[in-house]
């Protein structure tokens, strides 16, 4: 199985911060992997797709980056609604796989 | 609108079996894998399979396989996840999502198992 190692697992940021979440694979997984963001009492989110892809209706605020088998999550300008627990999943061999989540908090 | 209905919540007894279900609307649900992911109380989201509502074709991740059934009746939209015999350790929020990177997600179906 392809192990998705997301760091770190949680941080504490501000208002207005702008803060980068990262995933490792533990393969070439190539571009195939999503972002999500979940909040409590909540279905999860999808944010990102291959990699960089922003879904439909997703503010610019968010942006995916790739470097080999590293991934990055950037959000900038944090809002009080962006405080979520946000994951990485990979899709591209079976059987599918999260990252551990990172959950970001209000400083 | 793309939408993925999800069954209501489940109280259930350890050793009972239970099926939820997964009603999709908006779009061709033959065309597209459904997925089914757990959140435990206080845990991560856990990737558990996929089917493909056209053939029913199936992959499971071998932390669930044997441990649930997946299944879809196309003639209804509706995609299932089934447990034979409930366990505590069952006791989660289950999701279904379309697609390999889950565009869209259900609500979820909360399921507590309890004696």
């Amino acid at each position: 199985d392809i192990q998705m190692t997301q760091s770190p697992s949680s941080l504490s940021a501000s208002v207005g911060d702008r803060v980068t979440i990262t995933c490792r694979a533990s393969q070439d997984i190539s571009n195939f992997l999503a972002w999500f963001q979940h909040m409590p009492g909540k279905a999860p989110k999808s944010l990102i797709y291959a990699a960089s892809t922003l879904q439909h209706g997703v503010p610019s605020k968010f942006s995916g980056g790739r470097s080999g088998t590293d991934f990055t999550l950037t959000i900038i300008s944090l809002q009080p609604e962006d405080f979520a627990t946000y994951y990485c999943q990979q899709y591209d061999s079976y059987p599918f796989t999260f990252g551990g989540g990172t959950k970001v908090e209000i400083k | 609108e793309v939408q993925l209905e999800q069954s209501g919540p489940e109280v259930k007894k350890p050793g009972e079996s239970l099926k939820i279900s997964c009603k999709a609307s908006g779009y061709s649900f033959t065309t597209y894998w459904i997925a089914w992911v757990r959140h435990m109380p206080g845990k991560g989201l856990e990737w558990m399979g996929v089917i493909f509502p056209s053939d029913s074709d199936t992959r499971y991740s071998p932390s669930f396989q044997g441990q649930v059934t997946m299944s879809a009746d196309k003639s209804i939209n509706t995609a299932y996840l089934q447990f034979s015999s409930l366990k505590a350790s069952d006791t989660a929020i289950y999701y279904c999502a379309r697609r390999g990177y889950m565009d869209v997600w259900g609500q979820g179906t909360t399921v507590t198992v309890s004696s």
